[in-house]
C-alpha cells in the first residue's frame, strides 16, 4: 500500500519550460489537492479535484493547469516555467471532506 | 475569509517537558474542522491530530492532545513528555464542511519546535 506518490521527487526547469508532475494514491480516494510550500509560508492551494473528471481552482492557481482523467491520478502541469514556481509540491487526497488529507512526500522544483 | 494564525515562528523545549503550540482560525461557518501535522527536516506532511468544531471533548492522541477553545477559536497543540524526534514544523489547518468548499485546508504559517537534550 504506497499511499500517495508523486513524480518526479526533484527538477530543475529553466524558465519558459513547460514539465507536468503526477501524483497518484491507491486508497480510492475522491478528493485530490495540488499544494505549494514556500520557505517560512504555510501550504497554500493550487488546484483540487473533487472526483475523476473534475478540477477547480484553488487559492493560487496562475501559472498551473490540473487534469484528473482517472480517479487514481491527478496532474499538475506548468505550462511556462517562473522563477516564482520554484517551490515544493506536495499533492495530498482524502477519501472525504471531513477526516484528514494523505500527503504525497513533495516535489522539490527549482525554475532558473 | 478563513484564516489560521500561528504567532510562534520558533519555540523551545527542554527534552521531557511539555511544550504547547499556539493556533487560532476565523470562520464564518459552524462546521470545520481543526487538523494538525508535523513536517520533520525530512520533509514529508504527517497528520497528528483532528477536532472537530462539534466535539465536546478535547481530541487526544497519544503524547498530542488539543486544548480546543470554541468560544475564543484557538486549538492549541500540546506535546507531552517532549523527545528529540519531535522536533519539527508543526502547522495548524482547517477544513470548512459546507458545500462547494471541496473539503480544501487552509494552513497556518507554522512553528518550528526544537527539544533539546
Amino acid at each position: 500500500n504506497a499511499g500517495v506518490t508523486q513524480t518526479p521527487k526533484f527538477r530543475v526547469l529553466k524558465t519558459g519550460q513547460s514539465m507536468t508532475l503526477l501524483c497518484a494514491q491507491d486508497m480510492n480516494h475522491e478528493y485530490m489537492y495540488w499544494y505549494r510550500q514556500d520557505p517560512g509560508m504555510g501550504l497554500r492551494l493550487i488546484h483540487y479535484s473533487v472526483g475523476e473528471g473534475t478540477t477547480a481552482k484553488g487559492e493560487v492557481p496562475d501559472g498551473y493547469n490540473v487534469s484528473r482523467l482517472k480517479k487514481q491520478n491527478f496532474l499538475l502541469g506548468l505550462e511556462s516555467a517562473a522563477p516564482s514556481q520554484t517551490s515544493v509540491y506536495f499533492c495530498a487526497s482524502s477519501a472525504d471532506t471531513y477526516n484528514e488529507q494523505f500527503f504525497g512526500p513533495g516535489t522539490r522544483l527549482t525554475v532558473l | 475569509a478563513q484564516k489560521i494564525t500561528q504567532t510562534q515562528p520558533g519555540m523551545f523545549v527542554q527534552e521531557k517537558e511539555a511544550v504547547t503550540l499556539d493556533c487560532t482560525y476565523d470562520t464564518s461557518d459552524q462546521s470545520y474542522g481543526l487538523f494538525w501535522y508535523k513536517q520533520p527536516s525530512s520533509g514529508e506532511m504527517i497528520f497528528l491530530i483532528y477536532q472537530g468544531s462539534y466535539d465536546e471533548q478535547n481530541a487526544t492522541e497519544g503524547r498530542y492532545s488539543l486544548n480546543f477553545q470554541k468560544a475564543r477559536k484557538s486549538t492549541n497543540l500540546v506535546i507531552s513528555a517532549s523527545q528529540l524526534g519531535d522536533s519539527a514544523m508543526y502547522f495548524c489547518a482547517m477544513r470548512e464542511f459546507g458545500y462547494n468548499q471541496g473539503g480544501k485546508l487552509i494552513f497556518g504559517q507554522g512553528t518550528e519546535l526544537s527539544v533539546k537534550p
